[in-house]
């Protein structure tokens, strides 16, 4: 079956780094396109990167562009992105999600926490 | 990027029919007939209910149902059941492959 598996959540200080990541199986990743979506605590759900099938091409939400890059890795099933300067606002719950025009498949959520 | 417009509650009782709308512009609900909606109960992820604007993936019962009208989406639920209570996000792509969320919706059943 479909599984998606996100980890390297965890806590930072504001201006830190962190590297997500995203273990797909289950599926022909490499014929998906792949997005990151977060969900800050309480609140609604923002899409915030997509990578096309091959990795060709990535794409930002404004408030990340030039902070985070998305990436993947056909050969090994996986999704990553990478999180510089990290802010308080960035405290959410990262979800990675496989589709092009929508999300068929989505992960269980790895928790970012940006605190000092 | 701005979200798209969607009531922040609804209810109904079981067995009863809502509909949550989803307002967005021409340059992104209006534009393309990639719009879905997910469903999502309290921590667990969302789960994809209606795709395409009125496709509904396998698993998925044929309560649900979705329609566009202009820059306006909706998701109709018929025959609630408790099960249903949740929350319900549309999602549209908004070109450029770029893709806006709406602020969510929490339906109770009564």
């Amino acid at each position: 079956q479909v599984q998606l598996v996100e980890s390297g959540g965890g806590v930072v200080q504001p201006g830190g780094s962190l590297r997500l990541s995203c273990a797909a199986s289950g599926f022909i990743f490499s014929s998906y396109g792949m997005h990151w979506v977060r969900q800050a605590p309480g609140k609604g759900l923002e899409w915030v990167a997509f990578t096309l099938y091959d990795g060709s091409k990535k794409y930002y939400v404004d408030s990340v562009k030039g902070r985070f890059t998305i990436s993947r890795d056909n050969s090994k099933n996986m999704l990553f992105l990478q999180m510089n300067s990290l802010r308080t606002e960035d405290t959410a719950v990262y979800y990675c999600g496989g589709g092009q025009w929508m999300v068929d498949y989505w992960g269980q959520g790895t928790l970012v926490t940006v605190s000092s | 990027q701005s979200a798209l417009t969607q009531p922040r509650s609804v209810s109904g009782s079981p067995g009863q029919s809502v509909t949550i709308s989803c307002t967005g512009t021409s340059s992104d609900v209006g534009g393309y007939n990639y719009v879905s909606w997910y469903q999502q109960h309290p921590g667990k992820a969302p789960k994809v209910m209606i795709y395409d604007v009125r496709r509904r993936p396998s698993g998925v019962p044929d309560r649900f149902s979705g329609s566009k009208s202009g820059n306006t989406a909706s998701l109709t639920i018929s025959g609630l059941q408790a099960e249903d209570e949740a929350d319900y996000y549309c999602y549209s792509y908004a070109g450029s492959y770029t893709w806006v969320f709406g602020g969510g919706t929490k339906l109770t059943v009564l």
